[in-house]
């Protein structure tokens, strides 16, 4: 069973800071994306990274995909409340057409 | 709104019910896929269609789930027996076939059984 596990589950910050949350797995992906979800809704996608070593920059978000293509990095600038939601990073493995598989996510709380 | 929706947003039921969710997927799309999120977890897929076909179905879909797409455009999802461990948001999504298959969400049914 392919699994992606996301670190840390919980964090909470002040506006302004830096942080970088993660998304691991013992497995290959043949393209990895990022989701942010908020209270009540369905996950929104932000991005997706199919080559390994790939960066992808999305205003503050830096979303990184690992050169072997099993881990993928979220690095947010100056936080803002704005921020503030559950982020989910969802793998699809090589050949798969169908089933995407989500980690447990991320919440993240920006405090003004 | 072009966007996928999903009805009923909110349905309250008494265990040994039955339940149906519908889906309204993105026009032009033609996978459709359902997950179901439960607290502080990621969703957790439940199944997917091909147009009309259903071609993956996950471990966690019970004989008592049972999924549909007659045309290849809307889909429904029918829970029969309903217990109380299926209280969750029950997430449909859209997406056209291409390799990198971005998903485009519903707001999610969320189902409370008492």
């Amino acid at each position: 069973t392919q699994l992606l596990e996301q670190s840390p589950q919980f964090l909470s910050i002040q506006e302004g800071e830096n942080l970088t949350v993660y998304c691991n797995s013992s497995s290959v992906f043949s393209s990895l994306q990022w989701y942010r979800q908020e209270p009540g809704e369905g996950p929104v996608l932000l991005v997706t990274v199919v080559t390994g070593g790939e960066v992808k920059k999305l205003k503050r978000l830096t979303f990184q995909f690992g050169d072997a293509r099993k881990d993928s990095s979220l690095h947010i600038t100056a936080a803002q409340p704005g921020d503030t939601g559950l982020y989910l990073c969802a793998g699809r493995s090589r050949g798969s057409q169908g089933n995407l598989i989500f980690g447990k996510g991320t919440k993240l709380s920006v405090k003004p | 709104d072009t966007g996928v929706s999903q009805d009923p947003r909110h349905k309250i039921t008494k265990r040994g019910q039955n339940v149906t969710f519908r889906c309204d997927p993105i026009s032009e799309h033609n996978r459709l896929y359902w997950y179901r999120q439960t607290l502080g977890q990621g969703p957790e897929f439940l199944t997917y269609f091909q147009n009309e076909a259903q071609l993956e179905k996950s471990r966690l879909l019970s004989d008592r789930f049972s999924a549909e797409r007659p045309k290849g455009s809307f889909s429904t999802l029918e829970i029969q027996r309903t217990e109380q461990g299926d209280s969750a948001m029950y997430l449909c999504a859209s997406s056209p076939t291409v390799a990198t298959g971005e998903l485009f969400f519903g707001e999610g049914s969320r189902l409370t059984v008492l």
